[in-house]
């Protein structure tokens, strides 16, 4: 069973759309990753929160992209105006305790942008 | 900056027999942890098993064991009596102590023959 879950599991955009990935934890966790997996590659690290900021990102985590806590239970990856180039799968990831350092991740997002 | 590189693209063993997946890491740092990391066809990350520098110790897991060799900055996976089960990719990573992203390799895709 998943440390953490993400919605949807699939989302289909027209290039220049805006969308949102949605991360939940099970428990609550202050410490929340976004990684990216372009289909075939490597997983890249996109951005790092911690306690309502942004603790490190990565030079892909541009202007286009933000990171939200809206509410306690749920963080949110925003991509403002969606290129053919962000379609890949998005992880989000979380340490199973505050203090350790071992990175849990949800089951991921695909993104197609078309 | 660090990086993890996987020199085996895929590899292919028979059931039951054992596999070594290599791993090298490059940094400059004394205290770090590293991670195996499983992507089945679902596309789902399940850590597989993990190792701090400051152990000389190596991990185990089941059947999942790790020879780290750390003046070498070597990082080898073994799984004994392979599995169809463990057909996937698998992703080496490191994290520096202290900074909580993930470097990852870019992966060694592995196929169980029954």
């Amino acid at each position: 069973e998943p440390e953490v879950t993400q919605t949807p599991s699939h989302q289909v955009t027209q290039m220049g759309q805006e969308v949102i990935l949605r991360c939940v934890p099970i428990s609550n966790h202050l410490y929340f990753y976004w990684y990216r997996q372009i289909l075939g590659q490597k997983v890249e690290f996109l951005v790092s929160f911690y306690n309502n900021e942004i603790s490190e990102k990565s030079e892909i985590f541009d202007d286009q992209f933000s990171v939200e806590r809206p509410d306690g239970s749920n963080f949110t990856l925003k991509i403002r105006s969606t290129k053919l180039e962000d379609s890949a799968m998005y992880f989000c990831a979380s340490p199973r305790a505050e203090g350790t350092d071992t990175q849990y991740f949800g089951p991921g997002t695909r993104l197609t942008v078309l | 900056a660090q990086t993890v590189t996987q020199s085996q693209p895929e590899m292919s063993v028979q059931e039951a027999e054992t596999v070594t997946l290599s791993c090298t890491y490059d940094t400059s740092e004394n205290n770090y942890y590293l991670f195996w990391y499983k992507q089945p066809p679902s596309r789902q990350m399940i850590l597989v098993i993990r190792q701090e520098a400051y152990k000389q110790q190596n991990a185990t897991e089941n059947r999942f064991s790790v020879n780290f060799q750390k003046a070498a900055k070597s990082f080898s996976l073994k799984i004994s009596d392979s599995q169809l089960g463990d057909t996937a990719m698998y992703f080496c990573a490191f994290m520096s102590f202290g900074n909580e992203k993930l470097t990852f390799g870019t992966g060694t895709r592995l196929t169980i023959i029954p």
